[in-house]
């Protein structure tokens, strides 16, 4: 069964300046994998998604993510976080339009 | 993306009672998943609803507590039965595929008292 591992539970980050959540995942077949995002007392949120093809995805709010597969891994990036990016993020994992597992999530405190 | 119509999206129960919670989508979808996302946690599955048989539990959650319909392939609904307090999460209802988005559900937002 997959399996995802949210390796943070919190990062604090200064405004403006570059963060990376990492995200690995475990699973027997060949997967799809998301980032959610989940604003304060809000929805869930796609942000990206890796299919198939190129291994750097790009999502909304200028932020990205790079399938790994040898180290089966789905970091998210973003180059230059503001305040509104203040918000739980969640990596998850699909084997093939099943169900989606998700990870612990990641709590983004953005620092004045 | 399909567009997923979630309700109550809000509601206060007391103790002992039963909450059906209804998600229509717009388009027709084969599979439709009710999720669990208790207070300051991640989303948990709860169940996958197939049009013309039984839902799929996953463990740790059954029909009896967890009652789920799927009369279509529009519509589906799910019963949070006999609540007490620690039922008090938010549920959602979800998509996925290609041409639904992986979309979610606003969700439903239960309190037990």
């Amino acid at each position: 069964a997959q399996s995802v591992t949210q390796l943070d539970s919190q990062v604090p980050v200064f405004e403006e300046a570059p963060v990376e959540l990492r995200c690995n995942y475990s699973s027997s077949v060949s997967v799809y994998l998301f980032w959610y995002v989940q604003y304060p007392n809000q929805g869930l949120q796609l942000l990206l998604k890796y299919l198939s093809g190129s291994t750097l995805v790009k999502g909304i709010n200028g932020f990205e993510a790079e399938f790994n597969k040898s180290q089966t891994s789905f970091h998210l990036r973003k180059p230059s976080v503001h305040i509104s990016d203040t918000a739980e993020y969640f990596c998850a994992v699909s084997e093939f339009d099943d169900k989606i597992i998700f990870g612990k999530g990641t709590r983004l405190h953005i620092l004045p | 993306s399909a567009v997923i119509s979630q309700k109550p999206s809000r509601d206060i129960c007391q103790r002992g009672t039963s909450l059906t919670i209804q998600c229509q989508v717009d388009s027709q979808v084969t599979m439709m998943f009710w999720y669990r996302q208790q207070p300051g946690q991640s989303l948990t599955l709860i169940a996958t609803a197939n049009q013309g048989s039984e839902a799929t539990y996953e463990s740790g959650f059954v029909i009896d507590k967890f009652p789920i319909s799927r009369p279509n392939l529009t519509f589906s609904t799910l019963t949070v039965s006999n609540m007490s307090p620690e039922d008090s999460s938010i549920y959602l209802c979800s998509v996925t595929g290609t041409s639904y988005g992986y979309t979610f559900g606003s969700g439903t937002r239960l309190t037990v008292v």
